[in-house]
């Protein structure tokens, strides 16, 4: 299968929603990082995950390398949201990163 | 301010013309990486560097080559542009951690 798997590929949600993102991994990877994608095309940096859960406002993030997988949950989800959010995990050679297909997260109002 | 650029933004070529696309680093950074980003498709890795003329080909090189002779510095170079080589191009750094991203490229090829 897919070396990173992103699900689910597209998602809704009204405002002050919660929710969560997850990536599954077919090998053991060393690290993951979760973007989001904005309106304007940039990728914007939310988590650098090595091992264990970050935390940084309304969005939470954890690495379970043995496990082989990564999440993301948005808490109380806002307009602003909204977006394309891509996990990439890094193998054993920790410089070649490879990018889920990413899940389209729509905000409702 | 750690910062990815990218020139030109946009660009709009004709099949068979030659393209360059920049991207510099003021981080110091090692390590650089050129990816398309398609519809549906996420990021493609077309190319890595690891440093100053030590490049190696990714999951998509074929149609590309790259050109890194400065660590703050590294191009994409389309010699004969293909009409599927119209996407996004995203060039990134690393430290060996967390990747930085540039701001993309839209290169349209009629």
């Amino acid at each position: 299968g897919m070396p990173v798997e992103q699900n689910p590929p597209a998602l809704s949600l009204y405002e002050g929603a919660d929710s969560g993102l997850r990536c599954n991994f077919s090998t053991t990877m060393k690290s993951v990082q979760w973007f989001q994608q904005n309106h304007r095309g940039r990728l914007i940096t939310l988590f650098y995950l090595a091992q264990g859960t970050k935390e940084n406002g309304r969005l939470k993030s954890t690495f379970n390398s043995k496990e082989r997988y990564s999440t993301l949950h948005i808490k109380d989800a806002q307009l602003e949201d909204s977006g394309t959010y891509f996990c990439a995990a890094a193998d054993t050679n920790a410089y070649k990163v490879i990018f889920g297909k990413g899940t389209h997260l729509h905000v409702l109002p | 301010d750690m910062k990815v650029t990218q020139m030109p933004r946009y660009l709009i070529k004709r099949m068979g013309e030659n393209v360059l696309l920049e991207c510099g680093q003021d981080m110091s950074h090692e390590t650089m990486y050129w990816y398309r980003q398609d519809p549906g498709l996420g990021l493609q890795l077309i190319y890595i560097s690891y440093d100053v003329d030590s490049n190696s080909e990714g999951d998509i090189p074929k149609g590309y080559r790259v050109s890194r002779k400065k660590r703050e510095h590294f191009s994409l170079i389309l010699d004969s542009a293909k009409t599927n080589q119209t996407s996004v191009y995203f060039c990134a750094s690393s430290s060996g951690v967390e990747q930085y991203f540039g701001p993309g490229t839209r290169l349209t090829v009629l």
